[in-house]
Formats: structure tokens, sequence, C-alpha cells
């Protein structure tokens, strides 16, 4: 049974960078499976943030302008989010997640972990 | 981006209902489509992919359909563990979209 679990700052400072980390346990990271980032805060509600595979290969919503990175770290079996220069719109709930189906990123996510609270503020 | 427009925002009913949620896409995602159940302080859960297929584990009073723009899930019959919100996403292109949401209160 796979389980993931975020940890990470619950508060950043603007213009700070988010950073996250995903720990995976009862599967690994370098199943083909791909490993995502999702969000949600009040005013915008489940946004997708992004995602990447066993091979480093990445996808990213756009809204993001590039301020988000993903990473896998094989040998302590985590990814992590790095998100720049933050504002108060990235206040949010922030899970990460695995698809459902290997091999394809075409699916839903089936494992999540139970999220985990940033708030962005001086 | 594919928006995903969710109807109704709030589902107002009784256990043993029917219930029906909704979910337009703004484009063809063929049946590129999962619906899940939230609820308070929890992770999404997958209901549903390829707009009727059952997640495993998941009971059968739980249905979906469409392909293309419009989509439906359908409860059979409203059991006490389902008062939750459920989402739609389309998983057809990127960025992923996720609908607004449908909270099922109860009556």
């Amino acid at each position: 049974h796979v389980q993931l679990q975020e940890s990470g700052p619950g508060l950043v400072k603007p213009s700070g960078t988010l950073s996250l980390t995903c720990a995976v346990s009862g599967g690994s990271i370098s199943d083909t499976h791909w490993w995502i980032w999702v969000r949600q805060s009040p005013g915008k509600g489940l946004e997708w943030i992004g995602e990447i595979y066993p091979t480093g290969s990445t996808n990213f919503n756009p809204s993001l302008k590039s301020r988000a990175a993903i990473s896998a770290d094989k040998p302590n079996n985590q990814f992590s989010l790095k998100l720049t220069s933050v504002t108060a719109a990235d206040t949010a709930i922030y899970y990460c997640a695995r698809s459902l189906h290997p091999d394809t990123a075409m699916g839903p996510y089936d494992y999540w972990g139970q999220g985990t609270l940033v708030t962005v503020s001086s | 981006d594919i928006q995903m427009t969710q109807s109704p925002s709030t589902l107002s009913a009784s256990v043993g209902d029917r219930v029906s949620i909704t979910c337009r896409a703004s484009q063809d995602i063929a049946i590129w489509m999962a619906w899940y159940q939230q609820k308070p302080g929890k992770a999404p859960k997958v209901l549903m992919y390829k707009a009727s297929a059952l997640e495993s584990g998941v009971p059968s009073r739980f249905s979906g359909s469409g392909s293309g723009t419009e989509f439906t899930l359908t409860i059979s019959s409203l059991q006490p563990d389902d008062f939750a919100t459920y989402y739609c996403q389309q998983y057809y292109s990127y960025p992923r979209t996720f609908g607004q949401g449908t909270k099922v209160e109860m009556k």
C-alpha cells in the first residue's frame, strides 16, 4: 500500500521560495508512474501544479510562469517542489499524488498525501 | 486551458436519493475525465476514470457517463458516507484542470 507524506515549512515570506518534499513509502518513485503536485485554495479550488516521471521528464502548469520546479531524490525515495517568488496568492494546501496507471500520464491520481498548508505572509 | 464547469455548485439531497452531477468541458476531451470525492480535511479520492470506469474498491452505486464535452456522475442511492464535495478533472491535455466542485449536502 503506497503512502505519500508532504513536509516543509508552513510559513513562507513573500518573494521567498516555497520548498516541499513528498516522501513515498510502500512503493518506489522509480516505479513507472508519474508523481504529481496539486494545490487547493479557497479562491481557486484545485490547481494542478506539475508532475515528474522517473526519467526526469516534467510537465508544469504555464500559469505558474516558470516559477515551479519538481525534482526526484531516488536514494531517499522522495520528490520535491520548489516555487519561487511566492505571493499571498500561493497560500494553499499542497498535495502530492501518484498517477493511477503506470507508463502513462493519461489518468487520474490514486494515492495522495494528506496535504500540507503553506501560508505566504510576512 | 480547458475549463471544467460543474453544476450544480451545491446539491441538497436525502439518503436513498438518486443524484447526478454534471461537468462540462470547454472543448472536446473524448473520455479523458475523472471524478473525485473529497471530504473536509482530506485529500481527494478517485471514484471514476475514463469517464465511466469505476476505480477499484468504489461502490457500484457510483457511475459515470458522457464523452466529448458533457459528463455526468450519478449516485444511484445516496448513502450517509456520500455527503462530500465532488470534483471532475480532465486529463486530455496540459495543464490538467479541475471543476470548481459540487457539494452534496444533507437536505
